[in-house]
């Protein structure tokens, strides 16, 4: 079956420090994988998006790599603020269904 | 652009009442969403629509649930009856097409005691 996976444990990390959250993916054929932030009460918003030929994709104090072999994308948060806090959530869309479809998301919390 | 307007932001309504919900998409953008969220589910496609036209409808739950987009700037989520499985946050969310990111609503929280 298709799955999206996420680290479910929330990950807690000193200010200044860089944050890296991992998604990981089975039996999707992805067009391109997409980056959200969420925060409690709110939709997600859009962070970045990388396709399938591309490797990385930078945003300010953003990083996402997308390794299509192995079936994961990192994304990266250098010089982490405690105003990053959130929950990050990464979403494929199905190259055979069209549809962007999201993991459950990992939380971040970063510590002053 | 005031972005992708939700209403109502809170709906609290009894069982077998029909509960409808709203969205203006972003201007200009020809793809709109109807998501679900929910603790145990995380966030659920119910269905989308390009030019106004629903195009996938797979994910819409049962009979009670019905979407229309009449127009370019508006479109609507209906449950009739709702249940208290149907309690969740609703989101709209449109896009200006594949290859870009999505624009998210604020969301509606539906209770239905």
């Amino acid at each position: 079956s298709q799955k999206i996976e996420q680290n479910s444990e929330a990950l807690n990390i000193q200010e200044g420090k860089t944050a890296t959250l991992t998604c990981n993916y089975t039996n999707y054929s992805p067009a391109y994988l997409q980056w959200y932030r969420q925060d409690p009460g709110r939709g997600p918003v859009f962070l970045l998006l990388i396709r399938e030929n591309e490797k990385e994709k930078r945003k300010e104090r953003l990083k996402v790599t997308f390794d299509t072999t192995l079936k994961q994308s990192l994304f990266h948060i250098t010089a982490s603020q405690p105003a990053d806090s959130a929950t990050y959530l990464c979403a494929l869309l199905s190259s055979n269904t069209g549809k962007l479809i999201f993991g459950q998301g990992t939380t971040l919390q970063v510590k002053p | 652009d005031a972005g992708v307007i939700q209403s109502p932001r809170h709906e609290v309504t009894e069982m077998g009442q029909e509960v409808t919900l709203r969205c203006k998409p972003i201007s200009g953008h020809d793809y709109l969403f109807w998501y679900r969220q929910t603790m145990m589910r995380g966030l659920e496609l119910l269905i989308y629509f390009n030019n106004n036209v629903p195009i996938d409808d797979s994910g819409m739950p049962e009979d009670r649930f019905s979407a229309k987009m009449p127009n370019a700037s508006f479109s609507t989520l209906k449950i009739q009856p709702s249940e208290p499985r149907d309690s969740a946050v609703y989101f709209c969310a449109s896009s200006a097409g594949t290859g870009y990111g999505y624009t998210f609503g604020s969301g509606t929280r539906l209770t239905v005691v």
